[in-house]
């Protein structure tokens, strides 16, 4: 059973415009969620996270945000820009969501 | 700065050949982890250690042994591959238990087993 999935295999939107990632959890003792970041050839790098006692976290163009009724977040990119195009994954307690591939359009 | 380094970056191997993927990093971290990457499944964990000498079982650990004897190295050894390795594999290490913490990783190992 996937304890935390990206249903999302794929996600396309035009440079300058909002993209939006979303991850979706079943284990409500998850209280910690991080976003890595994939480029082709290269490992995950650390993007943004949040603590289950926040609903929203901001770090410059990206924004997390955590609702744990529905146990569901969302990474926020703003502007998207060519060089965001990657793959994305959600991350609790060392389980890894299957990631969503973006990709970011001139 | 090197952070996390794997070796090799590729390999193909036969169906019953043994091999090792070492992972070193030098940021002085406590905690190591292997993971493995396949299409539509996202990061999947096989072992990790919470320190020298130590080792445990994560999500996905049959068909492989792992190995801490020194801080700084963490060993991941296939003792007679099957096609069903074939996957892309990741070394990452933190500081603390990566539950709060962030993970760093390597660049990664392409195994193929034919």
């Amino acid at each position: 059973d996937q304890q935390v999935k990206q249903n999302s295999p794929s996600l396309s939107v035009q440079e300058g415009r909002i993209s939006i990632l979303n991850c979706d959890y079943t284990n409500s003792m998850f209280d910690y969620f991080l976003w890595y970041k994939k480029y082709p050839a290269e490992g995950p790098t650390f993007l943004i996270s949040i603590s289950s006692i926040k609903d929203k976290n901001e770090d410059g163009r990206f924004t997390v945000f955590l609702n744990k009724s529905a146990k569901h977040l969302s990474l926020h990119i703003v502007p998207s820009q060519p060089g965001d195009s990657a793959v994305y994954f959600c991350a609790a307690h060392n389980i890894f969501g299957q990631g969503t591939e973006l990709s970011v359009k001139p | 700065n090197a952070g996390v380094t794997q070796t090799p970056k590729f390999r193909v191997l036969k169906t019953g050949q043994s091999m090792t993927l070492l992972c070193a990093q030098d940021m002085n971290h406590e905690y190591m982890y292997w993971y493995r990457q396949d299409p539509g499944m996202g990061l999947r964990l096989i072992h990790y250690s919470v320190g020298e000498g130590t080792t445990a079982k994560g999500e996905v650990p049959d068909g492989y042994n792992v190995s801490r004897l020194k801080k700084q190295n963490f060993l991941l050894g296939l003792e007679s591959a099957a096609p069903s390795q074939t996957s892309v594999y990741f070394c990452a290490s933190s500081y603390e238990g990566a539950i709060r913490n962030i993970q760093y990783f390597g660049a990664g190992t392409r195994l193929s087993v034919l």
